[in-house]
């Protein structure tokens, strides 16, 4: 199992430029989340998820979409990029059902982005 | 609304000596409760959870956690402090039944050799 993927690692992009962040996970968890992480702040949510085809809104979700096709993929799209979402991105996944590992979130290894 | 908060931007500790890092939190409803590591440029890793049962739950590398309901706490603690715990920690809450986690700002842990 490879876990939870996301790619780019790292990102530089000017204001106003969108991009998708890409998330993957190959453990077949209902459950999947985007948080951002930024000093001070701790991990907010973005967007949530708890099974293909139905999404909904975090703490912090203006400037975000997402979209979830498939229970692999969980995309992050950043229409128009501002500096303020200058910030590190961390996807989650985990089970919503069974006898073990329910709750417990599985992270990817981030997303390092910066908006000038 | 459920939220957490982790009274400590640090704590610091010497090798060898236990560590508490301390946790209270608000839900409605039953509180499902978690501690999360992060070492520097990785992602979180679990390292408890308190679902129900038994309010002193062990964890990985050591660490143990108590819950206390009347306290609304679930402080993170190790009878030993080892260098390779230095690190961020994060508590977190969900209510039961509500499918959103809530995350503390996080504790940076130091221990000193």
């Amino acid at each position: 199992n490879a876990g939870v993927t996301q790619t780019p690692k790292f990102q530089v992009l000017k204001t106003g430029q969108s991009m998708t962040l890409q998330c993957a996970q190959d453990m077949n968890h209902e459950y999947m989340s985007w948080y951002r992480q930024d000093p001070g702040m701790g991990l907010r949510l973005i967007h949530y998820s708890v099974g293909a085809g139905i999404t909904d809104q975090g703490e912090v979700p203006n400037g975000y979409n997402v979209s979830r096709s498939t229970t692999e993929d969980f995309p992050l799209r950043l229409l128009s990029a501002a500096p303020s979402q200058t910030s590190v991105y961390f996807c989650a996944s985990r089970p919503t059902s069974g006898s073990d590992g329910t709750d417990t979130q599985y992270f990817g290894p981030g997303t390092r982005l910066t908006v000038l | 609304a459920q939220s957490v908060a982790q009274p400590e931007d640090q704590v610091n500790v010497a090798e060898g000596n236990p560590l508490t890092v301390k946790c209270t939190y608000s839900v409605s409803g039953n509180p499902y409760l978690f501690w999360y590591v992060q070492y520097p440029n990785r992602g979180l890793q679990f390292l408890l959870k308190y679902i129900t049962g038994d309010n002193l739950v062990k964890g990985s590398y050591g660490f143990e956690a108590e819950f206390n309901k009347s306290q609304t706490s679930f402080h993170l603690k190790k009878p030993s402090a080892l260098v390779s715990d230095s690190a961020l920690y994060f508590c977190a809450v969900r209510s039961g039944g509500y499918q959103k986690v809530t995350f503390g700002i996080g504790t940076k842990l130091q221990v000193i050799p």
